[in-house]
């Protein structure tokens, strides 16, 4: 059974300050999707990542994975405010049609 | 192109009511799949749909039921409510293939008093 895990669950960043979160799995897989999730609202699509070695940045946000390592980070560069919110790492076993394994989320809090 | 769509957005029910929520996918997109939320538990799957047919099924006890129409329209419903089934429930669509991103709805709240 796929399983997978973000840490950290919780994280208040300064303004400015760089930061990564870690999301680790436990099955093979080359599909790695982040999702962010304002509160009170739905997920909205970042990043999907899906081969070893891929890299998307958007903005202050870089995500990236290995797939050897069974692990993707979400780096953070210089966060601001807007940036706070809840980040979702979800993967999809290689095989077969199964659907997304969701982490339990990391709650970004960016503060002056 | 307009979003995935859920209604109602709120809905409050009492213990042993039952209760059907609606999605409906962007234009084009065959699959829908739908989502459990809660503080405790995270995000669920709950089963998803492709041109009509249940493709996949997470581990929901059976009075979590679907159906997809011929439009790709979903429906779930939940039969017999318990006060754990208070939630948010997402569904999101795709195109259906492997890589395809999933695009998420707004969600309905519900509430089990």
């Amino acid at each position: 059974e796929l399983k997978v895990e973000q840490n950290p669950l919780f994280l208040s960043m300064q303004e400015g300050k760089n930061y990564t979160i870690y999301c680790n799995y436990s099955t093979t897989s080359d599909r790695l999707y982040w999702y962010r999730q304002d509160p009170g609202k739905s997920l909205e699509s970042l990043f999907v990542l899906l081969s070893n070695g891929a890299v998307k940045q958007e903005g202050r946000l870089m995500a990236s994975l290995d797939t050897k390592a069974r692990l993707s980070t979400l780096h953070i560069t210089a966060a601001v405010h807007d940036l706070s919110a809840t980040y979702f790492c979800a993967v999809d076993a290689y095989s077969g049609n199964t659907p997304l394994v969701f982490g339990k989320g990391t709650r970004l809090s960016v503060i002056a | 192109k307009a979003g995935v769509t859920q209604t109602p957005r709120y809905l409050i029910k009492t213990r042993g009511q039952q209760v059907t929520l609606s999605c409906s996918p962007i234009s084009g997109h065959r699959s829908v799949s739908w989502y459990q939320q809660t503080p405790g538990q995270g995000l669920q799957f709950l089963f998803e749909y492709f041109s009509e047919t249940q493709r996949n099924k997470g581990n929901f006890p059976g009075r979590f039921s679907g159906r997809q129409f011929s439009n790709s329209r979903s429906e779930m419903n939940v039969s017999t409510l318990e006060l754990g089934d208070s939630a948010l429930y997402l569904c999101a669509s795709s195109s259906g293939g492997h890589t395809d991103t999933q695009y998420f709805g707004p969600g309905t709240r519900l509430t089990v008093l």
